[in-house]
């Protein structure tokens, strides 16, 4: 059975230094892997995603991922946070090829600093 | 481009009531959406896969009867609470998948409170 594992409940980083929200999964074959972020009585938005090709993926508000095959991680990072990137993140992971289940994780609450 | 939208964004009723809350993709066709439940502070859990043209198919736990789910076109994909109790209070979410069959994209979610 695949699964997503967010191990921060919650991450504190101060405005304006590098945030780093850690993914690990578990997936049969080549996964296709997933970021959101959930506002505050919100539905979730879609950050990015990696399907194939360049294991550094760059989404969207400056957010980036990289893929890592061999350590099954796929963590989100930003250069420089901002107080307005304080929200929930899920990651998410579905087997590769498209009409697949997808299993999100717990979420990571990002809190940035003043 | 890929928008959801959800309606009603919250709702309170009283005790065994139904209350239906719509789906809708905006600006394209999805063969699938997906309804979610999210409780405070816990992540998602998916209560139905719905399909348009077919019957729903619900996870495990999830009553049928209950939550009735109906995805007539491409665009619409409803939710009926039936004869809601307070235990239905929650939030609410759905999505769409795109039409490369790789992507969720969510509606912004509802809010149901039942008295």
């Amino acid at each position: 059975a695949q699964s997503v594992a967010q191990p921060e409940d919650q991450v504190n980083v101060a405005e304006g230094n590098p945030l780093t929200v850690k993914c690990t999964y578990s997936v049969s074959g080549n996964p296709y892997l997933f970021w959101y972020v959930q506002y505050p009585n919100r539905g979730l938005q879609f950050l990015l995603k990696y399907i194939t090709g360049d294991n550094l993926v760059k989404g969207s508000y400056g957010f980036e991922a990289e893929f890592n095959k061999s350590q099954t991680s796929f963590h989100l990072k930003k250069p420089s946070a901002l107080v307005s990137d304080s929200a929930l993140y899920f990651c998410a992971v579905s087997p590769s090829g498209g009409y697949q289940k997808v299993t999100f994780g717990i979420g990571t609450k990002l809190q940035v600093i003043p | 481009g890929a928008v959801v939208s959800q309606h009603p964004s919250w709702v309170i009723c009283k005790s065994g009531t139904s209350v239906k809350i719509e789906c809708r993709s905006l600006d394209f066709q999805a063969t699938t959406m997906f309804w979610y439940r999210q409780f405070p502070k816990q992540s998602l859990m998916l209560m139905a896969t719905s399909n348009e043209g077919s019957k729903a198919t619900y996870e495990q736990g999830v009553e049928k009867d209950k939550f009735l789910i109906n995805h007539a076109s491409l665009t619409l994909s409803t939710l009926t609470v039936t004869s809601a109790h307070p235990e239905d209070s929650s939030f609410y979410i759905c999505s769409a998948r795109d039409n490369r069959g790789d992507t969720q994209y969510f509606g912004p979610g509802t809010r149901l409170t039942v008295l």
